[in-house]
Formats: C-alpha cells, sequence, structure tokens
C-alpha cells in the first residue's frame, strides 16, 4: 500500500536460525504494528510502537523483538524461528486516530521448515 | 478470552442482495468499531468506522450498525457486487489506546 512497504514479501527459513522483517513507512506516522495472521486466529498484535525507541508487546510477543531506532522503519527479529511462527505478517502505521484506523502494508509470508 | 467475536467464518449471497456481517464484543470500554476487507495475497484494508457516540455511519454501499447495549456491531453492504468478496474483519479500540483488537473474519463470497 502507499506509505508503507515490507520486505521480504517472502522468506523460507529453518528452525532455530534468526530472521528479521523489516517495515518501511514514508508518511512520518508516530504508531507502528507488527500483527500476524494465522487461520482461525485473525489477525493477533505481537509488539507495537509509539515512537522512535519506544515499544511494548502485544498480545503473542513470546519469541519475538522489535526495534524503532527511525521513525520511519520498525524491525521485527524472530531470535530463533519455530514452525509454530509459520505465519503471515504484517505491519501497520497509524496516526494514532482510532476512526482512521491503521494503513496495512501488503504482508510477509514466513515458512519455517 | 476472546474480546472481538465474529461468530460466522463464511456467508454466501446472491449479487444485487444485502450482505450483513457480523460483529459482537465483551469489552465494554471500547469506543471505536471499525471494519476491513482483505483480498488474498493482500494487507487489510480499511472499509469504514464508527464511534460509540453514534449508532449508525455510511459510505456509499457499506452501513455499520453499533447497538451499544447488546455489545454487537453490523456490517451491511446493499447492493452486494462480486468485487465484495473478501475477508472482512471487525475490530475495536479504546480511545487514547492507539491499540486495536481484531476479530477472526468472515469469508464474504457474492455470487454472480
Amino acid at each position: 500500500d502507499a506509505g508503507i512497504t515490507q520486505s521480504p514479501r517472502h522468506k523460507v527459513t529453518e528452525t532455530g536460525t534468526p530472521v528479521t522483517l523489516r517495515c518501511h513507512q514514508t508518511e512520518n506516522h508516530r504508531y507502528m504494528y507488527w500483527y500476524r495472521q494465522d487461520p482461525g486466529h485473525g489477525l493477533r498484535l505481537i509488539h507495537y510502537s509509539y515512537g522512535v525507541k519506544d515499544t511494548d508487546k502485544g498480545e503473542v510477543s513470546d519469541g519475538y523483538s522489535v526495534s524503532r531506532s527511525k521513525t520511519e522503519d520498525f524491525l521485527l527479529t524472530l531470535e530463533s524461528a519455530t514452525s509454530s511462527q509459520t505465519s503471515v505478517y504484517f505491519c501497520a502505521i497509524s496516526t494514532g486516530l482510532l476512526d482512521y484506523g491503521y494503513t496495512f502494508g501488503s504482508g510477509t509470508r514466513l515458512t519455517v521448515v | 478470552d476472546q474480546q472481538v467475536k465474529q461468530n460466522s467464518p463464511s456467508l454466501s449471497v446472491q449479487e444485487g442482495r444485502i450482505s450483513i456481517l457480523n460483529c459482537d464484543y465483551t469489552n465494554s470500554m471500547f469506543d471505536y468499531f471499525l471494519w476491513y476487507k482483505k483480498y488474498p495475497a493482500e494487507g487489510p484494508t480499511f472499509l469504514i468506522s464508527i464511534s460509540s457516540i453514534k449508532d449508525k455511519n455510511e459510505d456509499g454501499r457499506f452501513t455499520v450498525f453499533l447497538n451499544k447495549s447488546a455489545k454487537h456491531l453490523s456490517l451491511h453492504i446493499v447492493p452486494s457486487q462480486p468485487g465484495d468478496s473478501a475477508v472482512y474483519f471487525c475490530a475495536a479500540g479504546i480511545g487514547g489506546s492507539e491499540k486495536l483488537v481484531f476479530g477472526k473474519g468472515t469469508k464474504l463470497t457474492v455470487n454472480p
């Protein structure tokens, strides 16, 4: 979607390896989020950021870490990938005004083998 | 302890008819409610929202109704079109918290 890009779009990795997913925005929005989408679970919040170096955990944060050193970039790291982390990962950005919602990226499909 | 529930995993309607997607929530603190549409291999896109001070919001073919006493909201699509076939997510949030909680989604199929 315009203003937000995720990379890579697809990745296959081996169990136990570290993986980093990148989210980049050009909208200068304060808030950034990482969600994962799984069948039967919908969208679940992993971590979010409310400013540079300000992050907090979501409902499924175990096994994930994040970093935000610049307004435009929000990185999601799987320290040691497991098969249960096979999922589609979405980044989202927001101004903080909930009635305007979030703008989501196109997603990263991660497969851990 | 699902806070936002979409109890129908799927819905099938005929082109031109009304589609009604339902969503229930349990947290009475929620005061913003949104609907997102998602096509395969794409990110969710914002469709329409409503705040708790209203009970209805319209945008073209899409109308969202909010029943606060029942903790229930619904999305009406009239008339339904084949291009509306997608997964629809209901989401809710509390003003000032900057976080949304999403339901599991309902897959809508509009048949020509």
